[in-house]
């Protein structure tokens, strides 16, 4: 098993462009989440898709879409890029519906210049 | 909202003496309280976590206590090695909607040899 695969691994971005970032997970699990970690910060939940076919915002959700393709697939769109959302996004997931055992991917590092 | 603040925020010690990392937080409903190990340009992996009705939970040379009555956990390692140094980020579980995890900051951990 692969785990929680992320793409691209690493990313640059203009002030405005437009960019989905991929997350699947062959570990059948129901929930997925998408986070973003900034130095001295933590990690701090931008979307979530408790289970297939719903999506829900988390603590920071402005600037950002989601859409959960199928059970595997999850992907996080950055519409209009800017600066402040230079970060590392993680996708992680989990068996259940609550926030319990979440396995995360490695992570995709966006500059937005 | 949940406040989980997590100390100290770099923690150096002696390979095989003990590391102890403490968290507080703030919502007497948060009842799941996992811990994670960054290491660098990888994505956080879950190493323990406990659950409320629990005050400590053993996993050879790591260790949780959670008292609720002071709203703090703490994670110990003991025997430490080199490969415990990496970054440990402590979470604290939330029901906002859906049961999701507020993270604290981490800790930077590093063991001399």
């Amino acid at each position: 098993n692969a785990g929680v695969t992320q793409t691209p691994k690493f990313q640059v971005l203009k002030t405005g462009q437009s960019m989905t970032l991929q997350c699947a997970q062959d570990m059948n699990h129901n929930s997925m989440y998408w986070y973003r970690q900034d130095p001295g910060m933590g990690l701090r939940l931008i979307y979530y898709s408790a289970s297939e076919g719903t999506t829900d915002k988390g603590e920071v959700p402005n600037g950002y879409n989601v859409s959960r393709l199928n059970k595997r697939e999850f992907s996080l769109r950055l519409e209009s890029a800017a600066p402040s959302q230079t970060s590392v996004y993680f996708c992680a997931s989990s068996v259940t519906g609550g926030p319990y055992e979440q396995y995360f991917g490695p992570g995709t590092r966006l500059t937005v210049t | 909202g949940e406040n989980v603040e997590q100390h100290p925020s770099t923690l150096s010690v002696q390979e095989g003496d003990s590391a102890v990392i403490k968290c507080t937080y703030s919502d007497s409903a948060s009842n799941y309280f996992p811990w994670y190990k960054q290491e660098l340009g990888k994505g956080p992996q879950l190493i323990i976590d406990i659950r409320s009705n629990v005050g400590e939970k053993k996993d050879q040379r790591i260790a949780v206590t959670l008292n609720k009555t002071a709203k703090h956990f703490s994670l110990h390692i003991t025997e430490t090695q080199p490969e415990d140094s990496a970054v440990y980020f402590c979470a604290a579980s939330i029901v906002q909607g859906a049961q999701k995890l507020v993270f604290g900051q981490g800790t930077r951990l590093t063991i001399n040899p």
